[in-house]
């Protein structure tokens, strides 16, 4: 069965570049959650799309930026980027944004050097 | 506000033996919905189980059984018969129904080490 898809998988950028992470969810789901898991702490919720629209925004830095295009994939842009930013970006995608499971795809692992 | 407790933070068995991860939870509305996900050392959260507020009954899956008790905030997590490839850190995880989202609120998570 098809999952989430993220890119790129690894990525290591300098303090003060950006970088954009990008997120394919399973075909037919229509939300999009983005969280963001430092070395050794659990996942945080970031935002959400549901149907393009941001249905829902956490501890989001004014930094980072993220929408959901027509095809529903998602990017998340990261500016000025810090050494604290440094983490396990997931993507997880779910059908209907009603409390169907959400599915999680494999991350991408942002190092800032 | 919503609030999972995850109080045990890393536990060690050894195989065959069973484990218990405990989850407590905090929220105000009445309808919500839990979950665990499990972190292999790969580093993906692989999705366990969902449950709603509503459905109180306990569940198994194999060598895996879950608990949920609203008198006690809890929904809690058992392996019979552990095994190595059980080895990861457990997530329990809530999200509640009102104010149209349906983010996640996990818990600190529990290590389990599985030795052969």
């Amino acid at each position: 069965a098809a999952g989430v898809i993220q890119s790129p998988r690894h990525l290591i950028k300098e303090k003060r570049e950006t970088a954009t992470l990008k997120c394919y969810p399973i075909p037919r789901h229509d939300t999009v959650y983005w969280y963001q898991q430092g070395p050794g702490q659990d996942p945080q919720f970031l935002i959400s799309f549901y149907e393009k629209m941001q249905s829902d925004k956490g501890s989001i830095p004014d930094r980072f930026s993220a929408q959901q295009f027509s095809d529903y994939h998602s990017e998340l842009n990261m500016s000025s980027l810090e050494l604290g930013d440094s983490a396990l970006y997931f993507c997880a995608s779910s059908f209907g944004g009603e409390f169907y499971e959400q599915y999680f795809g494999p991350g991408t692992r942002l190092t800032v050097t | 506000a919503q609030k999972v407790t995850q109080a045990q933070t890393e536990i060690s068995v050894v195989e065959k033996e069973d484990v218990t991860l405990d989850c407590v939870y905090e929220t105000r509305d009445t309808t919500y919905y839990l979950f665990w996900y499990k972190q292999p050392p790969s580093g993906e959260l692989v999705f366990l189980i969902r449950r709603n507020s509503f459905d109180e009954q306990n569940e198994i899956s194999g060598r895996y059984s879950w608990n949920f008790q609203k008198s006690t905030s809890s929904f809690n997590f058992t392996i019979t018969a552990s095994q190595v490839v059980d080895s990861a850190v457990y997530f329990c995880a809530l999200s509640e129904a009102q104010g149209g989202s349906e983010k996640l609120v996990f818990g600190k998570g529990m290590k389990l080490t599985v030795n052969p």
